[in-house]
């Protein structure tokens, strides 16, 4: 099983804040790794695919980049409607995996 | 519009069975994969079982495997998981979820509660 380890587990950012939040993979997963974004009381969310291909509708602060083992999204200009769990996951194999999750708030 | 709406979350014992259904509108269903993912409360998302569109291949987490058991009926658009031996460590929201092979769709459902306790 590939274990997804996301840091940091939590994440509180003032307005206008650059956030980055990691992803590393137990092995290598090529571009295999997604990014959910889940708010409060809501079903996951699709952020960004394949590492960092932009899905539609998403804002354009939210960005991925990495490969092999270690990944990234960045939030460029955090603003309130993006308090959330953000979640890694991999598609590279079975059993799929999530990473634990990383919780961003507003300061 | 893509609804996947899930149903069968009650409170069961431990040792129980339970079947969660997953009914799906407004996409080819039989064409996609379907999935469940779990989420304890206060945890991460965890992800369950996989079925392919024609049923043909399952896969499963290790954490359920033997003891969940995941089909579908495409004639009635309805995704299931079958739960069996069931553990307070089960005690989660099941999300149904569909997606394209490249991810060009990805839709979740609202989530059924399936709480194991005595």
């Amino acid at each position: 099983e590939i274990v997804l380890t996301q840091s940091p587990d939590f994440q509180s950012v003032t307005p206008k804040e650059k956030v980055t939040i990691t992803c590393r993979a137990s092995q290598s997963i090529g571009s295999s790794l997604h990014w959910y974004q889940q708010k409060p009381d809501q079903s996951p969310k699709l952020l960004i695919k394949y590492v960092s291909q932009s899905i539609s509708g998403v804002p354009s602060r939210f960005s991925g980049s990495g490969s092999g083992t270690d990944f990234t999204l960045t939030i460029n200009s955090l603003e309130a409607e993006d308090v959330a769990t953000y979640h890694c996951h991999q598609s590279r194999s079975f059993p799929w995996t999530f990473g634990q999750g990383t919780k961003v708030e507003i300061k | 519009e893509v609804q996947l709406v899930e149903s069968g979350g009650v409170v069961v014992q431990p040792g129980g069975s339970l079947r969660l259904t997953c009914v799906a509108s407004g996409f080819s269903f039989d064409d996609h994969a379907m999935y469940w993912v779990r989420q304890a409360p206060g945890k991460g998302l965890e992800w369950v079982s996989l079925i392919t569109w024609d049923g043909y291949s399952t896969y499963y987490a290790d954490s359920v495997k033997g003891r969940f058991t995941i089909s579908r009926d495409n004639s009635k658009n309805s995704l299931y998981l079958q739960m069996n031996s069931l553990t307070t460590e089960d005690t989660a929201l099941y999300f149904c979820a569909t997606r394209s092979q490249h991810l060009d769709f990805d839709y979740w459902g609202q989530g059924t509660l399936v709480t194991v306790s005595s």
